[in-house]
């Protein structure tokens, strides 16, 4: 089954103690990205990537890194988390950069105390 | 600056009630509407992709349009089953990259 994987969906944590959230996609897509979801702000893109190696900044990146070693992971690192990072994260993928049926992960629920 | 507003933000209707949702947009050089489909706890789930103004995607009761400035999401007898917030999306090209930027999402609740 096609599917983009996070973990974990939820995770609460203390201001400034580092984090990573993980993401794994099945299906051999270039281009993968994150996504935080605040209410009535919508889907904001923080970073992402069109293959091994190639990372970029999305619209709100600060206080976000990423990784992309291999093909099927991009991990979203949180080097000193803080309070206004509480939101919904989600991984997405898509086949190639034109982003058509992008696939998006089942999210991971953040609370920075 | 590339944006997309939809309206209204909540929709309450009961079944067999048709309605329509709104995705108006303003960015340079539309490469592509989405509609998308989240449900409470889970990831959007894609749904149509438009390209031209004219252009028309159906599944199931669903239908949708796309303008020169705005896409409508159709919604012909809903059931309770299409409860969900439905997202708006248009892809742009900015700074050498394709990007999605959404909306804020429509919550629909379809009652018995």
């Amino acid at each position: 089954e096609a599917q983009v994987t996070q973990n974990p969906r939820y995770l609460i944590t203390v201001t400034g103690k580092k984090l990573t959230v993980t993401c794994s996609q099945n299906m051999n897509h270039e281009y993968m990205s994150w996504y935080r979801q605040d209410p009535g702000l919508g889907l904001r893109q923080i970073y992402y990537s069109m293959n091994v190696e190639v990372t970029d900044k999305g619209d709100v990146p600060e206080g976000y890194k990423v990784s992309r070693k291999e093909k099927r992971n991009f991990p979203l690192i949180l080097e000193s988390p803080s309070p206004n990072q509480t939101s919904l994260y989600f991984c997405a993928s898509s086949e190639d950069r034109n982003l058509v049926a992008a696939f998006f992960g089942q999210g991971t629920r953040l609370t920075v105390v | 600056e590339d944006q997309v507003t939809q309206s209204p933000e909540a929709l309450r209707l009961q079944e067999g009630e048709s309605s329509s949702l709104n995705c108006s947009y303003t960015v340079s050089g539309l490469r592509g509407l989405f509609w998308y489909r989240q449900d409470p706890g889970k990831g959007p789930e894609f749904l149509f992709t438009l390209y031209s103004a004219g252009e028309e995607k159906e599944k199931e009761r669903l239908k949708a349009t796309l303008t020169k400035k705005e896409s409508f999401l159709h919604i012909t007898a809903p059931k309770p089953e299409d409860s969900a917030t439905y997202l708006c999306a248009v892809r742009s090209f900015s700074g050498g990259y394709n990007k999605l930027i959404f909306g804020a999402g429509t919550r629909l609740a379809v009652h018995p």
